[in-house]
């Protein structure tokens, strides 16, 4: 089975500039998660999707991240405008059905770096 | 929400020996689960224990959870230099599942 796609692997951007990434998750699953992942530290949740709605986003910073599913399959996130502290390795989750008892399966993620 | 709190934060061992870590939390949960980190990779789901379970193995893996002083361990026996990682525990409860900062293990050749 093909694991949890993301792109780009690396971005380099400016402060204030915008960025998108990009999500494919394991093909059936209904849940979709994004973490930020602070070097040094654990994931921590940015937004869940239950298919193409949203779950939890109690910890997305809505004034300047956002992210979609539209078709419940594909998922982008995006920050517009960067801060500095937006660096961090932006990973892509996914599982089978939604519930803390599943096990989550993960992309490489997206290595951010805001200069 | 609540973050397991691993300990140690490093380890380093020699190939062969066994790896020992701990993870501790405050308020009661459903389940607890383990996930290793290569450098540079996502996160892989190692093993599962839920609240009611107090030991489960999976190969060279065996984890234990001690409900009544909040803690979990992970175990690693007979370790490769592939199992240099880091280790995390995450939470299971009412708000989802809530990730530590990790234990980074070394395996010294």
């Amino acid at each position: 089975e093909a694991g949890v796609a993301q792109s780009p692997r690396y971005k380099i951007i400016e402060k204030r500039q915008s960025v998108a990434f990009w999500c494919n998750p394991i093909s059936g699953h209904a849940t979709l998660y994004w973490y930020q992942q602070i070097l040094g530290q654990g994931p921590k949740l940015l937004i869940q999707f239950q298919n193409n709605g949203v779950v939890d986003d109690s910890q997305l910073p809505k004034d300047r991240f956002s992210a979609e599913r539209l078709k419940g399959v594909d998922s982008t996130l995006k920050i517009q405008p960067a801060k500095l502290e937006d660096s961090a390795v932006y990973l892509c989750a996914s599982s089978l059905i939604a519930g803390e008892d599943q096990p989550q399966h993960f992309g490489d993620g997206t290595r951010l770096s805001i200069l | 929400s609540q973050q397991g709190e691993e300990d140690p934060q490093a380890l380093s061992i020699q190939e062969g020996e066994n790896a020992t870590m701990n993870c501790s939390y405050k308020t009661s949960i459903n389940n607890l689960q383990w996930y290793r980190q290569n450098s540079g990779r996502g996160l892989v789901h190692l093993i599962l224990i839920r609240s009611n379970e107090r030991e489960k193995h999976s190969g060279r893996l065996r984890v234990t959870l001690d409900t009544s002083k909040k803690s979990s361990s992970l175990l690693i026996t007979a370790s490769r230099a592939a199992d240099t990682a880091s280790y995390f525990c995450a939470l299971g409860g009412a708000d989802g599942l809530t990730f530590g900062k990790g234990t980074h293990l070394i395996i010294q050749p």
